[in-house]
């Protein structure tokens, strides 16, 4: 069983809001990653991270914000939500010598 | 061309039915995943494959190497199965996974 948590499961909120997006392992793993998912569509990677002090950006242009402070914790930023963010976040993690990784739940986001 | 390509992108059933779902790759890769989504959205691991065959319960898992070709089969398929069943590859010294656009799977009782 993957501890894996992410929170909010769904947000609704305005346009300009600033939000968090939480997430957070319990495995004590290095790696963590976000995907962002549109309705059918195929994830792609926003944002990684290998460890303390360490993000990058993924495959996918996003105008989300990372930080990795702690091992455990991995928030996603959006300074000012606009409507085309309305989408579905999840979190992902995995140990550094392994390939598997592990989702949460994943946030749904609506930008009204 | 998306480096993963799965088919069929839906799938309608009915209950008991042996299921096939198939993914393509273009890129050699060091481990292929088949992933399971359900409507709520949270994601499941099923399978981790980089040769040969996997089977957990009623779940197959196969892969190809030469032909870059993997598939899913569901033996006896049950309406709890409903899902989007989702192909992803590592390719060789990459960190990343990439997708495929998945396939939903319906069972209709």
């Amino acid at each position: 069983e993957a501890d894996i948590y992410q929170t909010p499961r769904y947000l609704v909120i305005g346009t300009g809001k600033k939000i968090t997006l939480e997430c957070s392992q319990t495995m004590g793993h290095d790696k963590m990653y976000w995907y962002q998912q549109d309705p059918g569509m195929e994830l792609h990677l926003i944002h990684y991270s290998y460890g303390v002090n360490s993000t990058e950006k993924g495959d996918l242009s996003s105008e989300s914000t990372v930080s990795r402070i702690r091992t455990e914790h991995f928030p996603l930023t959006l300074e000012s939500a606009r409507p085309s963010h309305t989408s579905q976040y999840l979190c992902a993690s995995s140990d550094g010598g392994s390939v598997e990784q592990y989702f949460g739940p994943g946030t749904r986001l609506t930008v009204t | 061309k998306n480096e993963v390509e799965q088919s069929p992108q839906n799938l309608t059933a009915q209950e008991g039915e042996f299921i096939t779902i198939n993914c393509s790759y273009s890129v050699g890769i060091s481990a292929l995943h088949w992933l399971q989504q359900h409507p709520g959205g949270g994601i499941v691991s099923l399978f981790m494959l980089s040769s040969g065959k996997k089977k957990h319960g009623r779940l197959i898992a196969t892969i190809n190497i030469q032909e870059k070709h993997s598939s899913l089969h569901i033996t006896a398929s049950h309406p709890r199965d409903s899902a989007v069943y989702i192909c992803a590859v590592r390719s060789w010294g990459a960190q990343k996974l990439v997708f495929g656009q998945g396939t939903r799977l319906t069972i209709n009782p």
